[in-house]
C-alpha cells in the first residue's frame, strides 16, 4: 500500500532563515506531488505540485520554492521566510484525481 | 475569487441525528468533487467523493449529493457519532485535467453534541 511522509512535523524558525520541507511517497512510481498550505482560518491553499522529476508547476507567487529531486521525493523551500509563512503544510500524492494527504508540518515563523 | 465555498463555518448536531454539510461552487469546469475530513494537527483524509455524471453516491454512513444546476453538493453524515467532530473540507477538481491541484472550501468545523 502506498504511504506518503512528512518531517519535520513541527518547525519553528525565524524570520529571515531558511527553510526545507521534505514529503516523500512510497508504494507507487511516478505519481503527482502537491504542496498545499492552510493558514489559520482559511482552507487549503495549493502552492505547487509536480508531474514528474524536475516538473515544478507554481499556483501562488511566493518566496516558497518547490523541488522533485527524485520520483518520490518533493521539498519545499525558502531561502529567508517570513512571518506570513507561518502555517500548516501539507504534501499530498494523487495517482489520478482524488488525492492523499501526509500528517502536515506545523510552521511556526517567529 | 473563491471558486468553492463552504458558508458554514461550524455546525453542531446531536449525537444520532443526520449531519448535512453544504458546499457551493462556481466554476462550472469542475466535474469531480472530494469530501475530506480533518482532525487538527493531522492531513486531511479523502472521505468520499462524486462525479457530475451521478448525482448521489453513497458509503456506508456518508452520502454526497450533487445538484450541477445549482452548483451544489452536499454531505450527508447518518447517524452523526462523537468520532466524526473534525473539520469537513468540500474540494473540486476537473477530473482528467491533468496534474491540476484540488480548489478547497474553507471548511466546516461539524461538532457533535452527546
Amino acid at each position: 500500500s502506498q504511504t506518503i511522509h512528512q518531517w519535520p512535523a513541527t518547525l519553528v524558525q525565524p524570520v529571515g532563515s531558511p527553510l526545507s520541507l521534505e514529503c516523500t511517497v512510497e508504494g507507487t512510481s511516478n505519481p503527482n506531488l502537491y504542496w498545499y498550505r492552510q493558514a489559520a482560518g482559511r482552507g487549503l491553499q495549493l502552492l505547487f505540485y509536480s508531474v514528474g522529476i524536475g516538473q515544478i508547476s507554481s499556483e501562488v507567487p511566493q518566496n516558497l520554492s518547490a523541488s522533485r529531486p527524485q520520483d518520490r521525493q518533493f521539498i519545499l523551500s525558502s531561502k529567508k521566510l517570513l512571518l506570513s509563512d507561518s502555517g500548516f503544510y501539507l504534501c499530498a500524492w494523487s495517482p489520478m484525481d482524488t488525492q492523499y494527504f501526509g500528517p502536515g508540518t506545523r510552521l511556526t515563523v517567529l | 475569487d473563491q471558486q468553492v465555498k463552504q458558508n458554514s463555518p461550524s455546525l453542531s448536531v446531536q449525537e444520532g441525528r443526520i449531519s448535512i454539510l453544504n458546499c457551493d461552487y462556481t466554476n462550472s469546469m469542475f466535474d469531480y468533487f472530494l469530501w475530506y475530513k480533518k482532525y487538527p494537527a493531522e492531513g486531511p483524509t479523502f472521505l468520499i467523493s462524486i462525479s457530475s455524471i451521478k448525482d448521489k453516491n453513497e458509503d456506508g454512513r456518508f452520502t454526497v449529493f450533487l445538484n450541477k444546476s445549482a452548483k451544489h453538493l452536499s454531505l450527508h453524515i447518518v447517524p452523526s457519532q462523537p468520532g466524526d467532530s473534525a473539520v469537513y473540507f468540500c474540494a473540486a477538481t476537473y477530473s482528467g485535467g491533468g496534474a491540476d491541484g484540488l480548489t478547497f472550501g474553507k471548511g466546516t468545523h461539524l461538532i457533535i453534541q452527546p
